[in-house]
Order: C-alpha cells, then structure tokens, then sequence
C-alpha cells in the first residue's frame, strides 16, 4: 500500500532562516507528487505538483521541491522563510488510482 | 477559478443524529472526495465518486455513507453520529481526465459531535 511519511511534525524558524521539510512515499510505481499548504483558517491550497520533466519544481511564493527518485523524496525547501509562511504543511502522493494519500502534516511556525 | 463550497463552516450536532453535510462543486468535475482532517493524521479518504450514483470506499468509510445524486453535489452523510467523527471534513473534486491537474479542496466543515 502507498504511504507518505513527513518527519518533522512541527518545525519553528526565525524570519529569514532556511526552510526544509522532508516528504518520503512508499510506491513503487510512476507517482505524482504534490505539497499542499493550509494557512491559519483558510482552506487547503495547492503549493507544487510534480508529474514528469525536470525533478526540481518551483511553485508559489518562493516555494520549491526536487523529486529524487532513487530516495522516493520529495522535500520542500525555502531560502528564507516569512512569518506569513506560518502554516501546515501537507506532502501527497498519487499513483495509478486518482487516490491521493497524505501524509501527517508538518507545522511550521515562524517567528519576526 | 474552481470553487468547490460546503454547507456550513461549523456543525454541532448530539450523539445518534443522523447529519448531512454537502458539498458543491461548479466546474463540472467527474470526480469528488470526501476526507477527513485530523491532528497529527492529516487527511484521509472516507469516500470518493468517479460519476453520478457511482462511490467507492476510501480508507475509513466506516461509520459514513454518501450519495452522489447529481453531477455538482457529493453529500456524506453520518448516519447515527458519534462522538469520535468530530473532526474537519473536507470535500474536493477532479476533472476525470487528471492531466496536470489536481484536486481542488472546499473550505472545509468543522463538525463537533457531543
């Protein structure tokens, strides 16, 4: 069965530190790959999605991804967090069903 | 822009009441999801339907139905609620052909079960 680990449960940073989250999936077929974010009252949005092409993804708000395959990883990484990047964080993965599985979540807090 | 839009924000209903809460989606998507958001569980599939009146069993559909009489509305439905289903309920929806694309979430329903 497919699963999705997420290491760190709760992450805090000061402005402007680095930000990475790390994202492991168990399958071992061709997988999509996604990092959805959950703002402080706000619904679920869509951070990156990787398919196919160039492993290193780039989505909103300075956000990115590299998918290493050989590690089954997908970590999300910040050059420099913002307070407004206070959120949880959801890895999730999809194989060959329209399934998507999720992993725990990770909450970030950042402090100014 | 997809919007997919759920009854109510927050619910609180007693032990054994049969509870409904909808879901709509206006972008004509095949596919739609029903989760559930639980501290340190993250989400995970109660249901999901591929058409109208078709549904197949996520990963906890235990204590949950839904119907899917329409093509825009995915109801889940408790039918004698209990006090460990309060949680955050959370629909999506999906084009049949995936593409590139991805699920789109609701805002979810906060359900409180006394």
């Amino acid at each position: 069965a497919q699963s999705v680990s997420q290491h760190n449960h709760h992450v805090i940073l000061s402005e402007a530190a680095s930000l990475e989250l790390g994202c492991n999936y168990s399958y071992g077929g061709t997988v999509n790959l996604f990092w959805y974010v959950q703002y402080p009252g706000q619904h679920l949005q869509l951070l990156l999605k990787y398919f196919s092409g160039d492993p290193l993804v780039k989505g909103i708000k300075g956000f990115e991804a590299e998918f290493i395959k050989s590690k089954f990883s997908f970590n999300l990484r910040k050059p420099s967090v913002q307070w407004s990047d206070t959120a949880e964080y959801f890895c999730a993965v999809e194989g060959n069903t329209d399934k998507l599985i999720f992993g725990t979540g990770t909450r970030l807090q950042v402090f100014p | 822009d997809v919007k997919v839009t759920q009854s109510s924000r927050y619910l609180v209903k007693r032990t054994g009441e049969k509870v409904f809460l909808e879901c709509v989606q206006d972008m004509d998507h095949e596919n739609m999801f029903w989760y559930r958001q639980d501290p340190g569980l993250g989400l995970r599939l109660i249901y999901f339907s591929y058409d109208v009146k078709m549904k197949e069993k996520g990963d906890i559909p235990e204590g949950y139905s839904v119907s899917r009489e329409k093509k825009e509305r995915f109801s889940l439905i408790l039918e004698s609620a209990s006090t460990n289903q309060t949680s955050m309920y959370l629909c999506a929806s999906r084009p049949r052909d995936r593409g590139t694309d991805t699920q789109y979430f609701g805002p979810g329903t906060r359900l409180t079960v006394l």
